[in-house]
């Protein structure tokens, strides 16, 4: 079972500041990388998945870039609302099997 | 239309019982799987089950076993429940084998007393 872990475990940002966090996982057997945001009470949803290195993926101010080589991957958020305040989590394709899911960024950002 | 639906969404019950968590998806994903948050809120597999192939992580105790009566189907039956069995437990599904997402229910909570 792979290892996937996340930095930093939780962050405070104002609105309006860009941020960014890191996920690390296995550079070994890599298969695909996922990037997920998870709302209290809620259920996880997808946001990228990323399979090549150098990837880079966009959606609105969230952005991912990917490096397989070195076995990490960059969530940014670019200026900050507070309705991005969510647990960020990462997920390692185990081989095609199943995801393995790091820990979690949980990102609150202050009005 | 909630495209994975767990069944209940709260659980309370005594240490010793026997209970099920249902699972419905309405994707034709292929693929379904099972997640306890841990008390570290970790996201851990427990099973992921295509209609092929159960992969059961070895660290689930033999008390827990999913059955699927068809593919939109994956329910969770955990027997002699124990006091820390208690968690959320997440089901979600995905098409195998094209790098697709995951879709999640929205959790069960359950709680042994």
């Amino acid at each position: 079972i792979l290892n996937v872990e996340q930095s930093p475990q939780s962050l405070h940002v104002q609105e309006g500041d860009s941020t960014n966090f890191t996920c690390s996982f296995p550079s070994s057997n890599f298969y695909a990388l996922h990037w997920y945001r998870w709302e209290t009470a809620k259920s996880p949803e997808a946001l990228f998945v990323m399979t090549l290195n150098g990837d880079e993926k966009k959606k609105g101010r969230i952005s991912a870039t990917l490096n397989t080589k070195e076995g990490y991957s960059y969530l940014y958020i670019k200026g900050s609302q507070p309705e991005d305040s969510a647990t960020y989590l990462c997920a390692s394709d185990n081989y095609g099997q199943n995801f393995v899911f790091g820990p979690g960024t949980r990102l609150s950002v202050l009005p | 239309d909630t495209a994975v639906s767990q069944t209940p969404k709260y659980l309370v019950t005594q240490m010793g019982n026997d209970k099920s968590i249902k699972c419905e998806q309405n994707l034709g994903h292929d693929t379904m799987y099972w997640y306890k948050q841990d008390s570290k809120k970790f996201l851990k597999i427990m099973f992921s089950y295509n209609n092929k192939e159960l992969i059961i992580n070895e660290t689930v105790p033999n008390r827990f076993s999913p059955k699927s009566p068809d593919k939109a189907h994956l329910n969770l039956h955990i027997n002699s429940l124990e006091l820390g069995d208690s968690a959320v437990y997440f089901c979600a599904s995905s098409r195998q084998g094209e790098n697709y997402g995951y879709t999640f229910g929205s959790g069960t909570r359950l709680t042994v007393v």
